[in-house]
């Protein structure tokens, strides 16, 4: 079983950039790939994007100039970062495992979004 | 991008009650579809993937049917943990992938 663990702050201005970190147990990042998802207060889920283990990506593309998903192999763990934030992007954001359905998440870390 | 809806958005039932749950894509995703379950400060939970390939895990019960733009998650007999929101999500086009709304069980 997969396990991930998620951080990174929660509390952030307008116009800052988020990072959040998952670090990745019981599996190997290679072979996989590797997602972050937010959700919305309304409950909406949004696919941000992914990469596998050798640095491919792919992004949405209502995010895609702003975000950039990241893997360290030495440290078995995918980065998320999202810049030039506003108070839409306040959700919960989960990291998650799977090519297609997602098969593991993380627990989520709330983000605000507020000066 | 490819926009899943789902129907009903909530729905009451009870314990013992067969309940069904429909999902439908603006477009064909073939059986590119999973289904999630949700329950209030927890990460989605996967339950069916392919349309209706039971999650390791998951009780019997969960069921799933469906290709192309239809689909159909069904709770044989609804249990008291089974209350919960629903998700849908497609993944034969991406990026990006998408989610329905929700069906919330209560």
């Amino acid at each position: 079983q997969v396990h991930l663990q998620q951080w990174g702050a929660g509390l952030l201005k307008p116009s800052e950039t988020l990072s959040l970190s998952c670090a990745v147990s019981g599996g190997f990042l290679n072979g996989n790939y590797w997602s972050w998802i937010r959700q919305t207060p309304g409950k909406a889920l949004e696919w941000i994007g992914e990469c596998n283990h050798a640095g491919s990506a792919y992004y949405n593309p209502s995010l895609k100039s702003r975000v950039t998903i990241s893997v360290d192999t030495s440290k078995s763990q995918f980065s998320l970062q999202l810049s030039s934030l506003t108070a839409a992007d306040s959700a919960v954001y989960y990291c998650a495992r799977g090519l297609g359905a997602f098969f593991d998440w993380g627990h989520g870390t709330l983000v605000i979004v507020s000066s | 991008d490819i926009q899943m809806t789902q129907s009903p958005s909530s729905l009451s039932a009870s314990v013992g009650d067969r309940v069904t749950i429909t999902c439908r894509a603006s477009q064909d995703i073939s059986n590119s579809l999973a289904w999630y379950q949700q329950k209030p400060g927890k990460a989605p939970k996967l339950l069916l993937y392919t349309a209706s390939t039971l999650e390791s895990g998951v009780p019997p019960r969960f069921s799933g049917s469906g290709s192309g733009t239809d689909f159909t998650l069904t709770i044989s007999s609804l249990q008291p943990e089974d209350f919960a929101t629903y998700y849908c999500q497609q993944y034969y086009s991406t990026p990006p992938r998408t989610f329905g709304q929700g069906t919330k069980v209560e």
